[in-house]
């Protein structure tokens, strides 16, 4: 079955340079939602879409934006990085309406290193 | 904000034995998920739970929604090598107002080692 897919895989990045983030969803999912994970750490909600919308924000930083497209990929911008960015990011993606709604489906995250 | 207790923090145990894990809240979720993680990889859905009371099995693996709302566990039977890895329980509180208001607030894992 297709999964969520996420691009690149990892990145390398050096302070105060911008990064962007892709997230393909699972087909026919039309919420997609960003997790940023730190080492040892449990995943932390970013932001969400749901039918291009943004349907709800988390801990994500003023200098990070994040948009939904017509073809429910997302992208996630991150200008002005810092040490503190490195993490590995997730994508998930749900089908919105319905009883499966809750089941969100993670890609295999985005390692972002900042240096 | 919500926060989940999840515990044991870590768990050593042997091949084909029992474990059990639990995540408590001081708040209700309308629905609770487990996931495993395996370093580096994303977190991988294991059992969604709907239902106050729901006890649901999938293989080796049964959790159950408690009753309060409040807190869920998750059982493995016969455990495995492959077994290992970092166990997530994960609460979603379904926020009014339409759309898909659906984020997910995790535990802070259980890390298994199973020792062949």
């Amino acid at each position: 079955a297709a999964g969520v897919i996420q691009s690149p895989r990892h990145l390398i990045k050096e302070k105060r340079e911008t990064a962007t983030l892709k997230c393909y969803p699972i087909p026919r999912h039309d919420t997609v939602y960003w997790y940023q994970q730190g080492p040892g750490q449990d995943p932390q909600f970013l932001i969400s879409f749901y039918e291009k919308m943004q349907s709800d924000k988390g801990s994500i930083p003023d200098r990070f934006s994040a948009q939904q497209f017509s073809d429910y990929h997302s992208e996630l911008n991150m200008s002005s990085l810092e040490l503190g960015d490195s993490a590995l990011y997730f994508c998930a993606s749900s089908q919105g309406g319905g009883g499966l709604l809750a089941e969100q489906y993670f890609g295999p995250g985005t390692r972002l290193t900042v240096t | 904000g919500q926060q989940l207790n999840q515990s044991p923090q870590s768990m050593f145990i042997q091949e084909g034995e029992d474990v059990s894990m639990n995540c408590t809240s001081s708040s209700i979720f309308n629905t609770w998920l487990w996931y495993k993680q395996d370093p580096g990889e994303g977190p991988v859905l294991l059992i969604a739970l709907y239902k106050a009371g729901e006890l649901t099995s999938n293989g080796r693996l049964t959790a159950q929604f408690g009753i309060t709302r409040k807190d869920s566990f998750l059982n493995i039977s016969a455990s495995i090598p492959s077994d290992v890895g970092i166990y997530f329980c994960a609460g979603l509180i379904v926020k009014g107002g339409g759309g898909s208001n659906y984020k997910l607030t995790f535990g802070k894992g259980t890390l298994l080692t199973v020792n062949p």
